[in-house]
């Protein structure tokens, strides 16, 4: 009930294009989903975030949508760029209950657009 | 980088050896947490914190202690070094409880890549 599972592993898309990466979860006591960008070397980044209490979000070309009664959350990269190609991490984790507030991590999705 | 820093940033050791690596913020965080990197693995927690001398276990925390003896500063120690735990290391603050998080919004350090032989 603790894991994120998130697909696909990796993904080539074209300039221009649209990236979709997607995870799912299991926990609904989950009330809070960030994704993350790692580029090589780097830590990851947080890139934007939802609650549940939306359907969606965006942040420039970065959106979240997020479908609470399938228990799935995306994130869409719109006219996708080279300086995309990144590792993209989903997260998630209970908002605001106990003292840990751990965050559960996707296994990750190696992105490369190509130009 | 929500100013925080990892030291050393790189380490080679050997097997069955000591090693100490280093957490430190500037920013008066409350919570903060050591997670390992792998391929196919993701990111997962070791170790955490939720405020001085209150740490607490993580998923793999095997072969690992933590200590925080003041706010700025989250040391993560590996008693005797195995290959198992080469790996790159990341620390991370969380903003859980300042006035303008939206939820559990977590900031990673640079990380330290760590290569037992």
């Amino acid at each position: 009930q603790q894991q994120v599972k998130q697909s696909p592993q990796s993904l080539i898309v074209q300039k221009g294009g649209i990236s979709i990466i997607n995870c799912a979860y299991e926990n609904t006591a989950f009330d809070y989903f960030p994704w993350y960008q790692q580029f090589p070397g780097k830590g990851p980044a947080l890139l934007i975030a939802i609650r549940p209490d939306v359907s969606e979000k965006k942040e420039g070309r970065f959106t979240i949508s997020f479908n609470k009664s399938a228990k799935q959350f995306s994130l869409h990269i719109m006219d996708s760029q080279p300086g995309d190609s990144a590792t993209y991490f989903c997260a998630a984790t209970p908002g605001n209950g106990g003292a840990t507030n751990k965050l559960i991590f996707g296994t990750g999705t190696l992105l490369a657009v190509q130009p | 980088d929500a100013g925080i820093t990892q030291s050393p940033r790189h380490k080679v050791t050997e097997t069955g050896t000591p090693v100490t690596l280093r957490c430190h913020q500037t920013e008066n965080h409350r919570y903060m947490y050591w997670y390992r990197q792998d391929p196919g693995h993701g990111l997962r927690l070791i170790h955490y914190s939720y405020g001085v001398k209150d740490t607490d276990k993580g998923e793999v925390s095997d072969g690992y202690s933590v200590s925080r003896s003041k706010t700025e500063d989250f040391l993560l120690t590996l008693e005797s070094a195995t290959s198992s735990q080469t790996s790159v290391y990341f620390c991370a603050i969380s903003l859980r409880g300042t006035i303008n998080a939206l939820g559990n919004e977590q900031f990673f350090g640079p990380g330290t890549r760590l290569t037992v032989l």
